[in-house]
């Protein structure tokens, strides 16, 4: 079935440094994707939802990315700042949600 | 408007106990979603409700998990007897209705510690 392997598991930049993170999925099928952001002792928090059909997608200081050849999703943040640690879990589909596949989650610490 | 709302926040308890965790979805919303997280695991489906009817039990958690929805704006799950591998954040999401690609909504999770 679909895996999804997410790297690094955890990531420490300095202020204003770019981080990438990046899930690379197997089902060629999959036809959308989400990134969530979790801060401590929160639920998750959709940061942004992409489906295949575009490969850019721009956020609010950040960018996510869509390789379909190579079967991979990256987050780009740049600039980042302190309020940007969080863990970060990306989700890929196939049909219906329930059959999400869910990254491990990337721990970001972004130092003043 | 209201999120999704999960309570207990926390909870301790001994082997052996039985405890229910709740969650109310985002008024609307059809499909409900329980999540076992873990650092190891990461997320795992509990289970899966649709228009209140479980469409999925998750499998492996059928032994001592089971989750209920009784109308459409609370569900529990219960877990009975517990261990202490089940020591976990669970998390409760919900989202309309419709095929994959609908964003889920998670509320903040229940944290059990089991001793």
């Amino acid at each position: 079935g679909e895996q999804v392997e997410q790297r690094p598991p955890h990531l420490s930049v300095r202020e204003g440094d770019s981080a990438v993170i990046i899930c690379t999925y197997t089902d060629p099928n999959s036809y959308y994707f989400f990134w969530y952001k979790q801060e401590p002792g929160a639920g998750l928090q959709l940061l942004m939802k992409v489906f295949s059909s575009t490969e850019i997608n721009e956020g609010q200081g950040f960018t996510v990315l869509l390789n379909k050849k190579d079967k991979q999703l990256s987050l780009n943040l740049t600039a980042a700042h302190p309020g940007d640690s969080a863990v970060y879990f990306c989700a890929v589909g196939v049909g219906d949600n329930s059959k999400l596949i869910w990254g491990l989650g990337t721990s970001l610490v972004v130092n003043p | 408007d209201a999120g999704v709302t999960q309570t207990p926040r926390h909870e301790v308890a001994e082997k052996g106990q039985t405890i229910i965790l709740k969650c109310e979805p985002v008024s609307g919303h059809n499909d409900l979603f329980w999540y076992r997280q873990t650092k190891i695991q990461g997320l795992e489906l509990l289970s899966y409700f649709r228009s209140k009817s479980l469409m999925e039990d998750g499998g492996a958690f059928k032994d001592r998990f089971k989750a209920e929805m009784l109308n459409s704006s609370f569900s529990t799950l219960k877990i009975q007897p517990t261990e202490p591998k089940d020591s976990a954040v669970y998390l409760c999401a919900s989202s309309l209705e419709g095929q994959g690609g609908n964003t889920l909504y998670f509320g903040e999770g229940s944290r059990l510690i089991v001793v």
